[in-house]
């Protein structure tokens, strides 16, 4: 089965420095990957997806994420964080079923 | 507007009540989806619709049912609310028909407070 683990619980960075939110994944076959970003009081809103094609795929708010097969890793990364990147952010990742299975969230917090 | 809408946004019961979470999207997608958010947990797939027709239960389905009234609409029901369901629910759907899923647009939550 597949399954998504996100091995922090919550990131500290300074605004300004880069940051980087981790996420591992287990899939059969090849992997279609995700993050998301939630706000306080609000849903889920989409930054990214890996389907194929570069291993480094650009997101929105300036957000990019690697993939890297041999380590079934798809991190997040932001060249320079703001005070307002501070939410939570889930990696997910599309199973055989076609739905999306989550990871369990990772707090980020931008320290100004 | 919002092109998904869940209703209420909060709403206290108490144990052994029915509740209904209400669902209505805007964007014309054929897939529609229930998931519970706990802390710790991320999102857990409760049931989810692929078409009018097609209901399907997720990873946690026991102790809920679901309707899909329209295309546009989906509601969550418990029949007999506990205070484990005390959680965040989100409604997402992804679309267009026919297409294979490439990302979830979700609601803004309904917080549910079982006492």
């Amino acid at each position: 089965a597949q399954s998504v683990a996100q091995p922090e619980d919550q990131v500290n960075v300074a605004e300004g420095n880069p940051l980087t939110v981790k996420c591992t994944y287990s899939v059969s076959g090849n992997p279609y990957l995700f993050w998301y970003v939630q706000y306080p009081n609000r849903g889920l809103q989409f930054l990214l997806k890996y389907i194929t094609g570069d291993n480094l795929v650009k997101g929105s708010y300036g957000f990019e994420a690697e993939f890297n097969k041999s380590q079934t890793s798809f991190h997040l990364k932001k060249p320079s964080a703001l005070v307002s990147d501070s939410a939570l952010y889930f990696c997910a990742v599309r199973d055989y079923g076609q739905n999306f299975v989550f990871g369990p969230g990772t707090r980020l917090s931008v320290l100004p | 507007d919002a092109d998904v809408t869940q209703t209420p946004r909060n709403r206290i019961t108490k144990t052994g009540k029915r509740i209904m979470l209400e669902c209505s999207q805007t964007k014309g997608h054929d897939r529609m989806y229930w998931y519970r958010q706990d802390p710790g947990l991320g999102l857990r797939l409760i049931y989810y619709s692929f078409d009018v027709k097609d209901i399907n239960k997720g990873e946690i389905s026991d102790g809920y049912s679901v309707s899909r009234q329209a295309q546009a609409k989906f509601s969550l029901s418990l029949e007999s609310a506990i205070p484990n369901q005390t959680a965040l629910y989100f409604c997402a759907t992804s679309g267009p028909p026919g297409a294979v899923p490439e990302k979830l647009f979700f609601g803004s939550g309904t917080q549910l407070s079982v006492l």
